[in-house]
């Protein structure tokens, strides 16, 4: 098992350009989370997913969106990247409320 | 006041030595708690779940005490491996779905 797989591990992006993040898990997990992690702030929960075709907001949701297509993958998207947004990305899932396992994460730098 | 409040260290211990972390959470219908470790420029992993009674796993233990609000972890024998940051993590009884609170982690360095 690949376990909880993020692509991409890096990107530059400027100011105003837009991309998606993509998280995939291959444990039949039904939750799905996207957090970001900036230095001395902790991880903070931007969007999460309870089921495929289900999304709710986090801690920290604006300028982010998601989409849970199919039960595997969770999408994050900047629709407008700002410096502000220049972070590590974590996905992570689990299969109820207990361990959350999380992927290696996608550093993103917005110019 | 932060939800989950950590001291941020960092402890620099020898080898062999045993260091304490500790944890306060501020919401009193927290249900679950966690300690997660976390290598550098790397994903969290849970460490232990902590439970009311306290429980041990191998030189790990952590202890709740919720009358004060407080979680605490406990590594005994230090190893080079302990090397990372240590997350204290809460999940509240009055959020939807299940996500899970973050505290800002406590950086421990083990040297030789």
């Amino acid at each position: 098992n690949a376990g909880v797989t993020q692509t991409p591990k890096f990107r530059v992006l400027k100011t105003g350009q837009s991309m998606t993040l993509l998280c995939a898990q291959d444990m039949n997990h039904e939750y799905m989370y996207w957090y970001r992690q900036d230095p001395g702030m902790g991880l903070r929960l931007i969007h999460y997913s309870v089921g495929e075709g289900t999304t709710a907001k986090g801690e920290v949701p604006d300028g982010y969106n998601v989409s849970r297509l199919k039960k595997q993958n969770f999408l994050l998207g900047l629709e407008s990247a700002a410096p502000s947004q220049t972070s590590v990305y974590f996905c992570a899932s689990s299969l109820g409320a207990g361990e959350q396992f999380f992927g290696p994460g996608t550093r993103l730098t917005v110019l | 006041r932060k939800e989950v409040e950590q001291d941020p260290g960092p402890f620099n211990v020898p080898e062999g030595a045993t260091v304490a972390f500790n944890c306060t959470y501020s919401n009193s219908a927290s249900q679950s708690f966690f300690w997660y470790r976390q290598d550098c420029r790397k994903e969290p992993k849970l460490l232990m779940s902590v439970y009311s009674s306290g429980n041990e796993d191998g030189r790990f233990t952590a202890q709740l005490n919720r009358a004060s609000q407080y979680i605490s972890l406990l590594i005994r024998d230090s190893k080079l491996s302990d090397s990372a940051t240590y997350l204290c993590v809460v999940r509240m009884a009055n959020q939807a779905g299940t996500a899970l609170i973050f505290g800002k982690g406590t950086t421990l360095s083990v040297s030789s």
